[in-house]
């Protein structure tokens, strides 16, 4: 079942803050977060495995909430460079192997 | 050092033609993934493979074969190619424990162009 991501687009200043969601009807056993700029391959950002958690990665960071249905990754003081594509890619019942996701969420910072 | 390299890059081809996508990793992961990205981006996962045996085949035709020779490599051939499958086909691996569990790494993609 694909993830909802919101909002599909977004377009920010330099230095502003985003937030993107991911939701799911059911539990998941995992979320990743990717980037993707045009014309390259997706890049992983993080992954949360725990109902709760929360995690940084310089200015970007994520959560996954307690019932492990929904994440947020949080772009704060945004820089030219977090322009791209961001996925967020589940893992849920049936497979280990297996992600599946989002739509994605097209995010321009300019100048 | 290219961790997941993918040849050709850019693939021009008629309708009806077979063509084969070729995949390798070399950071000695047991997982591999054939990802199709349209051209509205969204990604979705076609095969994995893990340690040469398959074990994720989504709802592809049967046009499309997957082989891993062994698990450093994953090919994908097409056959009789139609204007549906152009798009930008991506190669991914992961560790043994499943790509749910575990960052994926991509390759740089084979934009199949079908005329």
């Amino acid at each position: 079942q694909q993830p909802v991501q919101s909002p599909q687009a977004v377009i920010l200043r330099e230095g502003e803050d985003a937030v993107i969601n991911c939701s799911s009807s059911k539990a998941l056993y995992s979320v990743h977060w990717y980037r993707q700029k045009h014309g390259e391959a997706p890049v992983f950002l993080m992954i949360l495995l725990k109902g709760g958690e929360q995690k940084g990665h310089e200015k970007i960071s994520a959560s996954f909430n307690e019932k492990k249905q929904q994440s947020s990754l949080y772009l704060t003081a945004s820089q030219l460079s977090y322009s791209g594509t961001y996925f967020c890619g589940t893992g849920s019942g049936g497979s280990n192997y297996k992600l599946t996701f989002g739509k994605g969420t097209l995010l321009t910072v300019n100048p | 050092d290219t961790a997941v390299s993918q040849t050709p890059k850019y693939l021009v081809t008629q309708m009806g033609n077979d063509k084969s996508i070729k995949c390798e990793q070399n950071l000695g992961h047991d997982t591999m993934y054939w990802y199709k990205q349209d051209s509205k981006k969204f990604l979705k996962i076609m095969f994995s493979y893990n340690n040469k045996e398959l074990i994720i085949n989504e709802t592809v035709p049967n046009r499309f074969s997957p082989k891993s020779p062994d698990k450093a490599h994953l090919n994908l051939h097409i056959n009789s190619l139609e204007l549906g499958d152009s798009a930008v086909y991506f190669c991914a691996s992961s560790q043994a424990s499943g790509g749910a569990y575990n960052e994926q790494f991509f390759g740089p993609g084979t934009r199949l162009t079908v005329l």
